[in-house]
């Protein structure tokens, strides 16, 4: 089973700045078939990025995922009062074929 | 437009059994690659993927859990169906189902969840 690892737990920051969140597996992701999901709390979970790099229909280009391998990096370019939620990394392949990261909490400064 | 939502029991007794509906819109699962999924998540803890169906009745369980979780559909009504038998405490949590994408790789679509308690 591969392990995702996100890092922080929390990052704490103001509007506007820049948010760049880790998700390490504990072995190399098959093909680089990794995704970002926003979760704000009493809502749906929301996919945001797939296969490592690719926005998801209707995303703002603001968020933007890259990696390979065993590293990936979510990175919000200047946030916006709505971006402060959970994100989640979550990979398919390996056996189960899904498996998610324990979340970075992303909190207003 | 796509949407999912979760129903089924708030408090359920340890030992029990769990059935958990999904009644979705907006795609069906008669059609070529679309599949719906079950995950969880504990309280406090990370998001389980448990178990998913496809379009053409196809079934793939969380290896850990294989022995306890059944999923169904009734396509004429949209809906799927999740039983997780012999309940326990760790059973406790928010359970999501997904619609899974046509990549078969990510959950493009999610319910808002529901959560269940496991307590006597």
């Amino acid at each position: 089973e591969i392990v995702l690892t996100q890092s922080p737990g929390t990052l704490s920051l103001s509007p506007g700045e820049r948010a760049t969140l880790s998700c390490r597996a504990s072995r190399s992701v098959s093909s680089n078939y990794l995704a970002w999901y926003q979760h704000r709390p009493g809502q749906a979970p929301r996919l945001l990025i797939y296969d490592t790099s690719s926005r998801a229909t209707g995303i703002p280009d603001r968020f933007s995922g890259s990696g390979s391998g065993t590293d990936f990096t979510l990175t919000i370019s200047s946030l916006e009062p709505e971006d402060f939620a959970v994100y989640y990394c979550q990979q398919y392949g390996s056996s189960p074929p899904y498996s998610f990261g324990q979340g970075t909490k992303l909190e207003i400064k | 437009q796509v949407t999912l939502k979760e129903s089924g029991p708030a408090l359920v007794k340890p030992t029990q059994t769990l059935t958990l509906t999904c009644t979705f819109s907006g795609f069906s699962l008669r059609t070529n690659k679309m599949r719906v999924s079950w995950i969880r998540q504990p309280p406090g803890k990370a998001l389980e993927w448990l178990a998913r169906i496809d379009w053409d009745d196809d079934k793939f369980y969380n290896a850990s859990l294989k022995t306890r979780l059944t999923i169904s559909k009734d396509t004429s009504k949209n809906q799927v169906v999740l039983t997780l038998t012999n309940l326990d405490p760790a059973d406790t949590a928010t359970y999501y189902c997904a619609r899974i994408s046509v990549t078969g790789r990510e959950f493009d679509f999610w319910g808002q969840g529901t959560l269940v308690t496991v307590s006597s």
